[in-house]
Protein backbone atom coordinates (compact mmCIF):
# COMPACT_ATOMS: atom_id res chain seq x y z
CA UNK A 1 0.00 0.00 0.00
CA UNK A 2 1.63 2.83 -1.60
CA UNK A 3 1.68 5.65 1.11
CA UNK A 4 1.91 9.40 0.13
CA UNK A 5 5.18 10.80 -2.09
CA UNK A 6 6.75 14.49 -2.04
CA UNK A 7 9.00 15.43 -4.43
CA UNK A 8 11.67 16.45 -4.84
CA UNK A 9 13.22 15.83 -1.16
CA UNK A 10 15.20 18.88 -0.87
CA UNK A 11 15.59 22.32 -2.95
CA UNK A 12 17.20 25.29 -3.23
CA UNK A 13 15.82 28.54 -4.91
CA UNK A 14 16.90 32.48 -4.29
CA UNK A 15 14.76 35.19 -3.79
CA UNK A 16 12.40 36.12 -6.26
CA UNK A 17 12.03 32.70 -7.46
CA UNK A 18 9.14 30.17 -7.85
CA UNK A 19 9.10 27.09 -7.10
CA UNK A 20 6.62 24.35 -7.45
CA UNK A 21 6.08 20.88 -5.20
CA UNK A 22 4.44 17.92 -5.56
CA UNK A 23 2.50 15.47 -3.50
CA UNK A 24 0.27 12.31 -4.59
CA UNK A 25 -1.64 11.04 -2.11
CA UNK A 26 -1.78 7.68 -0.44
CA UNK A 27 -3.89 4.79 -2.17
CA UNK A 28 -7.70 5.52 -1.76
CA UNK A 29 -7.44 9.04 -0.52
CA UNK A 30 -9.17 11.80 -2.18
CA UNK A 31 -7.94 14.94 -0.08
CA UNK A 32 -4.70 16.63 -0.41
CA UNK A 33 -4.05 19.38 2.29
CA UNK A 34 -0.64 21.15 2.67
CA UNK A 35 0.99 22.13 5.32
CA UNK A 36 4.56 24.46 5.99
CA UNK A 37 6.71 23.93 9.12
CA UNK A 38 9.18 26.23 10.33
CA UNK A 39 12.15 24.90 12.29
CA UNK A 40 10.73 24.59 16.07
CA UNK A 41 7.48 25.07 14.92
CA UNK A 42 4.02 23.46 14.47
CA UNK A 43 2.75 22.96 11.16
CA UNK A 44 0.93 25.81 9.62
CA UNK A 45 -1.98 24.81 8.02
CA UNK A 46 -2.09 26.67 3.88
CA UNK A 47 -5.25 25.06 1.83
CA UNK A 48 -6.76 21.83 1.26
CA UNK A 49 -7.82 20.30 -1.89
CA UNK A 50 -10.87 18.16 -3.18
CA UNK A 51 -12.35 17.32 -6.44
CA UNK A 52 -9.57 19.36 -8.25
CA UNK A 53 -10.97 22.79 -6.10
CA UNK A 54 -9.27 24.43 -2.99
CA UNK A 55 -11.81 23.84 -0.02
CA UNK A 56 -10.09 26.11 2.55
CA UNK A 57 -7.17 28.18 2.79
CA UNK A 58 -5.20 29.13 5.79
CA UNK A 59 -3.75 31.98 6.74
CA UNK A 60 -0.75 32.91 3.52
CA UNK A 61 -0.90 35.43 0.93
CA UNK A 62 -1.78 34.55 -2.82
CA UNK A 63 2.02 33.93 -3.58
CA UNK A 64 0.99 30.71 -2.50
CA UNK A 65 -0.94 28.64 -4.79
CA UNK A 66 -2.13 25.15 -5.81
CA UNK A 67 -3.80 22.64 -8.09
CA UNK A 68 -5.08 18.96 -7.74
CA UNK A 69 -5.00 17.11 -10.78
CA UNK A 70 -8.00 14.23 -11.73
CA UNK A 71 -5.98 11.54 -10.07
CA UNK A 72 -5.55 13.04 -7.07
CA UNK A 73 -2.27 14.36 -6.93
CA UNK A 74 -1.65 17.86 -6.32
CA UNK A 75 1.26 20.99 -6.82
CA UNK A 76 1.98 23.80 -4.16
CA UNK A 77 3.72 26.71 -6.36
CA UNK A 78 4.83 29.66 -4.68
CA UNK A 79 5.80 32.54 -6.23
CA UNK A 80 8.39 35.67 -5.24
CA UNK A 81 10.20 33.52 -2.67
CA UNK A 82 11.11 35.19 0.58
CA UNK A 83 13.78 34.20 3.07
CA UNK A 84 10.84 33.36 5.14
CA UNK A 85 9.56 31.11 3.47
CA UNK A 86 12.73 28.48 3.72
CA UNK A 87 10.56 25.63 5.93
CA UNK A 88 9.47 22.31 5.18
CA UNK A 89 6.64 21.63 3.24
CA UNK A 90 4.37 18.85 4.26
CA UNK A 91 1.30 17.15 2.52
CA UNK A 92 -1.23 15.44 4.02
CA UNK A 93 -3.78 12.74 2.07
CA UNK A 94 -7.33 11.72 3.59
CA UNK A 95 -10.60 10.40 2.41
CA UNK A 96 -13.44 12.70 1.41
CA UNK A 97 -14.25 15.43 3.63
CA UNK A 98 -17.30 14.41 6.30
CA UNK A 99 -17.80 11.74 6.03
CA UNK A 100 -16.63 11.12 9.71
CA UNK A 101 -12.79 10.23 8.92
CA UNK A 102 -10.72 13.27 8.67
CA UNK A 103 -7.52 11.54 9.67
CA UNK A 104 -4.70 13.07 7.58
CA UNK A 105 -1.44 11.21 6.76
CA UNK A 106 1.74 13.29 5.58
CA UNK A 107 3.99 12.68 3.27
CA UNK A 108 8.03 12.62 3.85
CA UNK A 109 7.91 16.42 2.67
CA UNK A 110 10.13 19.05 1.00
CA UNK A 111 12.80 20.76 2.83
CA UNK A 112 12.68 24.29 0.73
CA UNK A 113 15.83 26.92 1.34
CA UNK A 114 15.57 30.48 -0.14
CA UNK A 115 18.44 32.13 0.14
CA UNK B 1 -8.32 32.10 16.40
CA UNK B 2 -8.03 28.61 16.91
CA UNK B 3 -5.04 27.71 19.18
CA UNK B 4 -3.60 24.50 20.36
CA UNK B 5 -1.23 25.30 24.01
CA UNK B 6 1.56 22.62 24.45
CA UNK B 7 4.40 22.31 26.35
CA UNK B 8 7.55 22.70 25.00
CA UNK B 9 9.64 21.00 26.93
CA UNK B 10 11.81 18.78 27.05
CA UNK B 11 10.29 16.74 28.63
CA UNK B 12 13.07 14.11 29.93
CA UNK B 13 11.64 10.80 31.84
CA UNK B 14 13.32 7.48 32.35
CA UNK B 15 13.24 4.60 30.53
CA UNK B 16 10.36 2.29 31.24
CA UNK B 17 8.02 4.68 33.06
CA UNK B 18 4.98 6.65 31.89
CA UNK B 19 5.67 10.01 29.80
CA UNK B 20 2.83 12.05 29.81
CA UNK B 21 2.21 14.26 27.26
CA UNK B 22 -0.66 17.28 27.35
CA UNK B 23 -2.54 19.86 25.63
CA UNK B 24 -5.34 22.60 25.39
CA UNK B 25 -7.32 23.92 22.56
CA UNK B 26 -9.06 26.90 22.29
CA UNK B 27 -11.80 25.84 19.64
CA UNK B 28 -14.71 24.62 21.42
CA UNK B 29 -16.25 23.44 17.64
CA UNK B 30 -13.25 20.93 17.41
CA UNK B 31 -14.38 17.74 17.07
CA UNK B 32 -11.53 15.29 16.46
CA UNK B 33 -7.92 15.29 18.14
CA UNK B 34 -4.66 13.57 17.06
CA UNK B 35 -1.45 12.84 18.14
CA UNK B 36 1.58 12.80 16.13
CA UNK B 37 5.43 11.51 16.59
CA UNK B 38 8.23 13.47 14.50
CA UNK B 39 11.72 12.74 14.70
CA UNK B 40 14.32 15.13 14.11
CA UNK B 41 14.31 16.06 10.51
CA UNK B 42 11.45 13.49 9.59
CA UNK B 43 7.59 14.05 8.99
CA UNK B 44 4.70 13.80 11.34
CA UNK B 45 3.87 10.38 11.70
CA UNK B 46 0.51 9.84 13.04
CA UNK B 47 0.13 8.09 16.71
CA UNK B 48 -3.91 8.18 17.59
CA UNK B 49 -6.90 10.00 16.96
CA UNK B 50 -9.56 10.29 19.50
CA UNK B 51 -13.19 11.97 18.89
CA UNK B 52 -14.69 11.29 21.97
CA UNK B 53 -14.76 12.14 25.75
CA UNK B 54 -12.61 9.53 27.82
CA UNK B 55 -10.15 7.40 27.26
CA UNK B 56 -8.74 5.74 24.01
CA UNK B 57 -5.99 2.84 24.66
CA UNK B 58 -3.43 1.63 21.36
CA UNK B 59 -0.86 -0.78 22.66
CA UNK B 60 1.86 1.39 24.76
CA UNK B 61 -0.27 4.60 24.05
CA UNK B 62 -3.52 5.91 25.69
CA UNK B 63 -5.04 9.29 24.60
CA UNK B 64 -7.17 11.03 26.96
CA UNK B 65 -9.91 13.30 25.67
CA UNK B 66 -12.06 16.06 28.08
CA UNK B 67 -14.26 18.75 25.65
CA UNK B 68 -15.25 20.26 29.15
CA UNK B 69 -11.78 21.04 29.64
CA UNK B 70 -10.80 20.99 26.28
CA UNK B 71 -7.69 19.24 27.08
CA UNK B 72 -6.57 16.30 25.60
CA UNK B 73 -3.33 14.66 26.74
CA UNK B 74 -1.35 11.43 25.52
CA UNK B 75 0.43 8.76 28.11
CA UNK B 76 3.18 6.43 26.67
CA UNK B 77 3.65 3.34 29.08
CA UNK B 78 6.84 1.22 29.75
CA UNK B 79 8.74 4.51 27.80
CA UNK B 80 12.01 3.51 25.40
CA UNK B 81 14.56 5.36 23.91
CA UNK B 82 13.08 5.04 20.45
CA UNK B 83 10.28 6.92 21.53
CA UNK B 84 12.11 10.31 21.89
CA UNK B 85 10.69 12.52 19.42
CA UNK B 86 8.75 15.55 19.24
CA UNK B 87 5.18 14.72 19.89
CA UNK B 88 2.43 17.19 18.18
CA UNK B 89 -1.05 17.79 19.17
CA UNK B 90 -3.34 18.73 16.66
CA UNK B 91 -7.11 19.32 16.59
CA UNK B 92 -9.59 19.37 13.12
CA UNK B 93 -13.03 21.01 12.71
CA UNK B 94 -16.87 19.23 12.90
CA UNK B 95 -16.33 19.70 9.08
CA UNK B 96 -13.95 16.71 8.06
CA UNK B 97 -10.84 18.74 8.87
CA UNK B 98 -11.45 21.16 6.11
CA UNK B 99 -10.41 23.89 7.35
CA UNK B 100 -7.32 21.36 8.25
CA UNK B 101 -5.72 21.08 11.37
CA UNK B 102 -4.61 22.88 13.90
CA UNK B 103 -0.70 22.09 15.86
CA UNK B 104 0.56 23.13 18.93
CA UNK B 105 4.53 23.67 18.25
CA UNK B 106 5.26 20.17 19.88
CA UNK B 107 6.45 19.20 23.15
CA UNK B 108 10.40 17.46 23.20
CA UNK B 109 10.13 13.86 24.65
CA UNK B 110 13.82 12.30 26.15
CA UNK B 111 13.39 8.95 26.92
CA UNK B 112 16.74 8.59 29.09
CA UNK B 113 18.04 4.92 29.33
Amino acid sequence: DAGVTQSPTHLIKTRGQQVTLRCSPKSGHDTVSWYQQALGQGPQFIFQYYEEEERQRGNFPDRFSGHQFPNYSSELNVNALLLGDSALYLCASSVTPGQNTDTQYFGPGTRLTVL
Amino acid sequence: QKEVEQNSGPLSVPEGAIASLNCTYSDRGSQSFFWYRQYSGKSPELIMSIYSNGDKEDGRFTAQLNKASQYVSLLIRDSQPSDSATYLCAAADSGGGADGLTFGKGTHLIIQP
